[in-house]
């Protein structure tokens, strides 16, 4: 089976700009969680979808928001881009209900100028 | 607030020697842990995992850990390192009822000498 799948794997974007990330999760797949990971903060939980719906959030401002599709790929927004969210973006995906190992994307480098 | 620490931020190892990294969470209930590594220039990979039964689990890669629910551990181990242990690990949590929720420790970065 393919892995996870992340797109774009680099951005670079301005200050107040917003910035969409994809992830296509292991087919089968149909949670879908995404983290933040930074120098400082380390990994930190964004939120998990789950059959296309919000099942857990962390604690992140309402400028970062996600989605699932039908087909259980993800996006995640980021809007008014702050120089604080240049992080990786780490997408994992897990069969469905919990527990279940979470399976990890190779991540978004996201640098905010 | 839940929490998970991992006692030490570096660790420098010859090889063959021995290895533990430490790892206690904060509260109570149903948990399970897990351990992930990051290889130098790699995404994070899954070492082992604890959800039920034997507190003694056995990953990839000779690791093992256990899980020890009166002290809130579950400290990884290897008996002989290699050059190519070289990684960044990292212990994490997940509460069932929390779904997919992984709350990570800080990281251990472990260095081996060859």
């Amino acid at each position: 089976k393919a892995g996870v799948t992340q797109t774009p794997r680099y951005l670079i974007k301005t200050r107040g700009q917003q910035v969409t990330l994809s992830c296509s999760p292991i087919s089968g797949h149909r949670s879908v969680s995404w983290y933040q990971q930074t120098p400082g903060q380390g990994l930190q939980f964004l939120f998990e979808y789950f059959s296309e719906t919000q099942r857990n959030k962390g604690n992140f401002p309402g400028r970062f928001s996600g989605r699932q599709f039908s087909n259980s790929r993800s996006e995640m927004n980021v809007s008014t881009l702050e120089l604080g969210d240049s992080a990786l973006y780490l997408c994992a995906s897990s069969p469905g209900d919990s527990p279940y190992e979470q399976y990890f994307g190779p991540g978004t480098r996201l640098t905010v100028t | 607030a839940q929490s998970v620490s991992q006692h030490n931020h570096h660790v420098i190892l010859s090889e063959a020697a021995s290895l533990e990294l430490g790892c206690n969470y904060s509260y109570g209930g149903t948990v399970n842990l897990f351990w992930y590594v990051q290889y130098p220039g790699q995404h994070l990979q899954l070492l082992l995992k604890y959800f039920s039964g034997d507190p003694l689990v056995k990953g990839i890669k000779g690791f093992e850990a256990e899980f020890i629910k009166s002290k809130f551990s579950f400290n990884l181990r290897k008996p002989s390192v290699q050059w190519s242990d070289t990684a960044e690990y990292f212990c994490a949590v997940t509460r069932t009822k929390y779904g997919n929720k992984l709350v990570f420790g800080a990281g251990t970065i472990l260095r081996v000498k060859s």
